[in-house]
């Protein structure tokens, strides 16, 4: 079974700084996808950002990146110039790309990120 | 609809009752997801839902859940004999289909039991 490890209970970053949250996963599958969600405290979890397992580059979305270093098992999320509606709840969760009974999301147990003004 | 409904947003039940979470999927989509979310913890899987095959109940922790998808669009999960450890929130995900990989999210039933 996957497994998806974020170490990081908490982190706080100034305004305006960048900050990188962790993220490592176990597989033993060639082919999946990784994702970072947020979830404020309104509850509702929020697609930050997706990567395809067999996608080299990393992805961007405008001020979030990510660094996928798949040999590594690796996953973390850059977010750049910090806002302060950036403080919430930040899941990893990996997908399997196997269409037989593996759909669902399987998160790790979450980073708090809280932005200092 | 808009986005993804969940109903009661909020419920308080005392243990051994008997409670019902709705959620109401995006229109069109297909496949619908629950997941359980106790107190600093991250989700875990419950059930899914894809058309009209036989869900996936894997991630059901107990003979007292369950939960049915009628007509293919609204879902309620049951809980049955309610114990303290059920307390929680309880999120409802529906995606277009089972390939496409954006799970939509409601804003999730928060349920104590006392």
């Amino acid at each position: 079974a996957q497994t998806v490890t974020q170490s990081q209970p908490e982190m706080s970053v100034q305004e305006a700084e960048t900050v990188t949250l962790s993220c490592t996963y176990d597989t033993s599958e060639s082919d999946y996808y990784l994702f970072w969600y947020k979830q404020p405290p309104s509850r509702q979890m929020i697609l930050v950002i997706r990567q395809e397992a067999y996608k080299q580059q990393n992805a961007t979305e405008n001020r979030f990146s990510v660094n996928f270093q798949k040999a590594a098992k690796s996953f973390s999320l850059k977010i750049s110039d910090s806002q302060l509606g950036d403080a919430a709840m930040y899941f990893c969760a990996y997908r399997s790309t196997i269409i037989q009974g593996a759909q669902k999301l399987v998160f790790g147990q979450g980073t708090r990120l809280t932005i200092n003004p | 609809g808009a986005g993804v409904s969940q109903s009661p947003s909020n419920k308080v039940t005392e243990k051994g009752k008997d409670v019902e979470l709705r959620c109401d999927p995006i229109s069109g989509h297909t496949a619908l997801y629950w997941y359980r979310q106790s107190l600093g913890q991250g989700l875990e899987f419950l059930i899914y839902f894809q058309g009209n095959s036989a869900p996936d109940k894997s991630g059901l922790p107990s003979d007292r859940f369950s939960a049915e998808r009628t007509g293919g669009s609204v879902s309620t999960l049951t809980i049955q004999r309610t114990q303290q450890e059920d307390s929680a929130v309880y999120l409802c995900a529906s995606s277009r289909d089972s390939m496409n990989t954006e799970a939509f999210f409601g804003q999730g039933t928060r349920l104590t039991v006392v």
